[in-house]
This record gives structure tokens, sequence and C-alpha cells, in this order.
């Protein structure tokens, strides 16, 4: 399996323009997790799925965020518009029931967003 | 809220030294604790996950402890090699009563430099 994918690995946008995060799971992960790493912050959960469902989006920071699962296969997180300070690491992660007890993740290689 | 705490930020030592790595959390309560290492540019892979019935893990020249109770937990590398420069996060699963409760709460890592 090529692990999750995630597009594009570097972003540089100005602020106030729209940003389009994608990520492909590992195929037949029903878990789907998206991060971000900052210097000041560490590495923070923002939301999760199961079954293209999701969860838990209490780490949104705010509305100009937002995140689509429209199939098992491919997850979208949105900013609009986008500020210096979204600037950071984005990582997806998926994972599988099957898995639950031992709570492997498996981390994308990251997208990292600079907005000037 | 769970507050992961890493100890310390960074650390330098020279190749064939033992170390230890320091994590603790605020809650107890906790599903279980897990060791990432993450190299530059690269997202997070596991190493060792520990269960919270469980006091240690081991793989190879790593060993896990948990002590649940004091919120505390040490990675211990055996005779470092350079190979094994990275950033090291923890990470804690809280419980949740439905029991789906995903969510991991990271640590901001040690950054570990073996020197050849």
């Amino acid at each position: 399996d090529a692990g999750v994918i995630q597009s594009p690995r570097h972003e540089v946008t100005e602020m106030g323009q729209e940003v389009t995060l994608r990520c492909k799971p590992i195929s037949g992960h029903d878990y789907l997790f998206w991060y971000r790493q900052t210097m000041m912050r560490g590495l923070e959960l923002l939301i999760y799925f199961n079954n293209n469902v999701p969860i838990d989006d209490s780490g949104m920071p705010e509305d100009r965020f937002s995140a689509k699962m429209p199939n098992a296969s491919f997850s979208t997180l949105k900013i609009q518009p986008s500020e210096p300070r979204d600037s950071a690491v984005y990582f997806c992660a998926s994972t599988r029931l099957a898995e639950k007890l031992t709570d492997t993740q498996y981390f994308g290689p990251g997208t990292r967003l600079t907005v000037l | 809220k769970q507050e992961v705490t890493q100890i310390p930020a960074a650390l330098s030592v020279p190749e064939g030294e033992n170390l230890v790595l320091n994590c603790s959390f605020t809650d107890s309560a906790i599903y279980n604790l897990q060791w990432f290492r993450q190299d530059p540019g690269k997202g997070l892979t596991s190493l060792l996950l520990i269960q919270s019935s469980q006091r240690e893990q081991t793989s190879g020249r790593l060993n896990a402890s948990l002590d649940k109770s004091s919120g505390r937990s040490t990675l211990y590398i055996a005779a470092s090699q350079p190979g094994d420069s990275a950033t090291y996060l923890c990470a804690v699963r809280v419980v949740n009563s439905g029991g789906s409760n995903y969510k991991l709460t990271f640590g901001k890592g040690t950054l570990l430099t073996v020197n050849p």
C-alpha cells in the first residue's frame, strides 16, 4: 500500500486566498484525522471522520476552516480566507476499526502551508 | 482538559549513550499512551503503545514505561545511534464512556540528536 497520500506537499499563498488540502487514506481504513502542527502549539487534532461522517470537529479553530469526506478514499481541508497565522504543517492520518485496540494511526507526509 | 508535557525539549548525546525521554500528562484517566517518532519533513511513525493496564512495552532498543497514577511515561533508548536522531512525541488517548473517542493529545516532542 502507498500509505496515506497528501497533496500538495507545499503550498504558499497570500492572505485572503482559499486553500484546499487533500488527503487519500489507506484503503480499507474507516477513520480519518486532520492535524495541524506548529512550533507554538505542537500537534493538534482538528477533526476526525468515521465512515465518512465527521465525529468531532471541536478542534477546528474557526469558521474559516471546513473539512469534507465525500467518500472513503478522499478528504479535503479548506481554509477560506487564509491568514498568516494558519501557516503550519497539516497532517492527515487514518486507521481502521480492527486496529482499535492498538490505536495505530498512519500519518501522511504532511502539507507545509505558508500564508504570506 | 488533558495536557501533555515533554521534557527536555531538546537533547544531544554522543553515540552509544543510553538516554531517557520524559512525558507527563495531567489526567490519569487515559485509555493508552503512545510514543511516536517524527523525522524532518515526514509524518509520525508509531514506536510503542502502552495500554492503561500495562506498565511497559519493549521493541528492540526501545523501552517505554507507564505510571498512570503519577501521570508519567518514559522512553528509554539503549545504545543510541545517529539514526535515532529525530523528534519523539508522546500522545495519550483519553477514556471515553462509549469507547469511540479517538482523540489523541500530543506533547510538543523532544528533539533528539545523536552525534557520531
